[in-house]
């Protein structure tokens, strides 16, 4: 399979515990964004990597939120001390990065459920 | 601020034709898309404009007028397949993409 992968799939917590999903993507593609999504709305940008630098974090991501691509691949996203309002389905996307403008192609999502 | 409107919910019969809207106000544009979601899958790229006009690719075509900040998708030949939700997508000045809330296509046979 060379799409994007993302794990876990799901994950439930409690409140407070951290978590961390990790995703691949597409081996030449250079561009990688989390994003946020909840039931009924359209994704909510988190960040972006270029290879391995973060260019971009969105100011709604608390101090709570950080990811990493320590090599310019996969990339991992971690949330501390989680809370209720942190579940949602979070999608990694990928892109080939040679435009600024290129087609997102996105992993099946990690579905986080905080209890 | 920077808003995409789209209608919430459009039911269809199998068969048929319909056109979903898509409205913009983003600061600056460099592009819109249209992705497909089925629930609880990730989204797929369906389409891609910058210049106005249509894009007709099988029975999927988008337009784009980028003066009146619009948009549409237009699905032919309805199949049950095609219930979705449908999301349209703006890359901003700042290349933010920036993402409507989508829209619920319920295929009715």
């Amino acid at each position: 399979d060379t799409g994007v992968s993302q794990n876990p799939r799901h994950k439930i917590t409690k409140r407070g515990q951290n978590v961390t999903f990790r995703c691949d993507p597409i081996s030449e593609h250079n561009r990688l964004y989390w994003y946020r999504q909840t039931l009924g709305q359209g994704p909510e940008f988190l960040t972006y990597f270029q290879n391995e630098a973060q260019l971009e974090k969105s100011r709604l991501l608390s101090d709570r939120f950080s990811a990493e691509r320590p090599k310019g691949s996969f990339s991992t996203l971690e949330i501390q001390r989680t809370e209720q309002g942190d579940s949602a389905m979070y999608l990694c996307a990928s892109s080939l990065g040679t435009t600024d403008t290129g087609e997102l192609f996105f992993g099946e999502g990690s579905r986080l459920t905080v209890l | 601020g920077q808003n995409i409107d789209q209608p919430t919910e459009m039911t269809a019969t199998e068969g048929a034709i319909v056109q979903i809207n898509c409205t913009y106000q983003t600061s600056g544009f460099n592009g819109l898309f249209w992705y497909q979601q089925h629930a609880g899958e990730a989204p797929t790229f369906l389409s891609y404009n910058v210049l106005d006009g249509l894009e007709e690719k099988g029975r999927f075509s988008s337009f784009l007028s980028r003066s009146k900040g619009y948009s549409y998708l237009l699905l032919k030949e309805l199949q049950m397949k095609d219930s979705a939700s449908y999301l349209c997508a703006v890359w901003d000045s700042n290349y933010q993409l920036i993402w409507g809330a989508g829209t619920k296509l319920i295929i009715k046979p």
